[in-house]
């Protein structure tokens, strides 16, 4: 079964301040999707990236990077000189590539505070 | 960018009546899904359908049911509203694999209140 765990319930940094999100999985498929999520105050879940298992490479956009170790089943999110912005609840997810059978499963997630 | 649909946004209602949740999505995804999101934040799969007729119950045991009459519409029931089936309901649907990777689109949520 594959489990997600992101193990900083709440985080508060102060507004600049660079700040990392830590995600841990699970699974027994060589082939898997990671994804990151952020949830604002609004409630809607807004898609931030995506990562197949075969592309280890790290990614950046704008102030976001991405950091992925397949070693240490990590996918961290790095956000470079914090905004008030960027204060909402962040979840890492995983799909397994089951055929057809594919479901996303989430973390617990990680309440976010930029401090102005 | 997703384009998908939630009604209500926010509903209160008393305990024992019957309730739908919409759920409309126009990019004609086959794979739809219900997330249940607890006041503690986690998310918990519900149902979830991969095409027309086709229906299956999720991760976390849900009283709702559900239904997928036409690709873009699938709609959640509670057939007797309780005070513990207050959360949040978030509809997504689903890119096929190989093409995007099968992400997942969420629509906006539905925050359900029942007194």
């Amino acid at each position: 079964a594959q489990k997600v765990t992101q193990a900083q319930t709440e985080i508060s940094v102060v507004e600049k301040e660079d700040v990392t999100l830590d995600c841990v999985y699970e699974t027994r498929d060589t082939t898997y999707y990671l994804f990151w999520y952020k949830q604002p105050p609004s409630g809607e879940l807004v898609f931030l990236i995506r990562r197949n298992s075969f592309d280890e490479q790290n990614e950046i956009s704008g102030r976001y990077s991405w950091n992925f170790q397949k070693s240490t089943s990590s996918f961290n999110f790095t956000i470079t000189a914090s905004q008030v912005v960027d204060s909402a609840v962040y979840f890492c997810a995983l799909s397994e590539v089951n055929f057809g059978n594919e479901k996303l499963t989430f973390g617990t997630g990680t309440r976010l505070t930029i401090i102005p | 960018e997703a384009d998908i649909y939630q009604t209500p946004r926010y509903l209160v209602i008393g305990t024992g009546k019957k309730i739908t949740l919409e759920c409309s999505q126009t990019m004609g995804h086959d794979k739809m899904y219900w997330y249940q999101q607890d006041p503690g934040m986690e998310l918990h799969l519900i149902h979830y359908s991969y095409g027309v007729n086709s229906t299956e119950k999720g991760d976390l045991s849900s009283e709702s049911t559900v239904s997928r009459i036409r690709t873009e519409h699938f709609p959640l029931t509670l057939e007797s509203a309780r005070p513990s089936h207050t959360s949040q309901y978030l509809c997504a649907s689903s890119l096929p694999l190989g093409l995007a990777g099968g992400t997942f689109f969420f629509g906006p949520g539905t925050r359900l209140t029942v007194l």
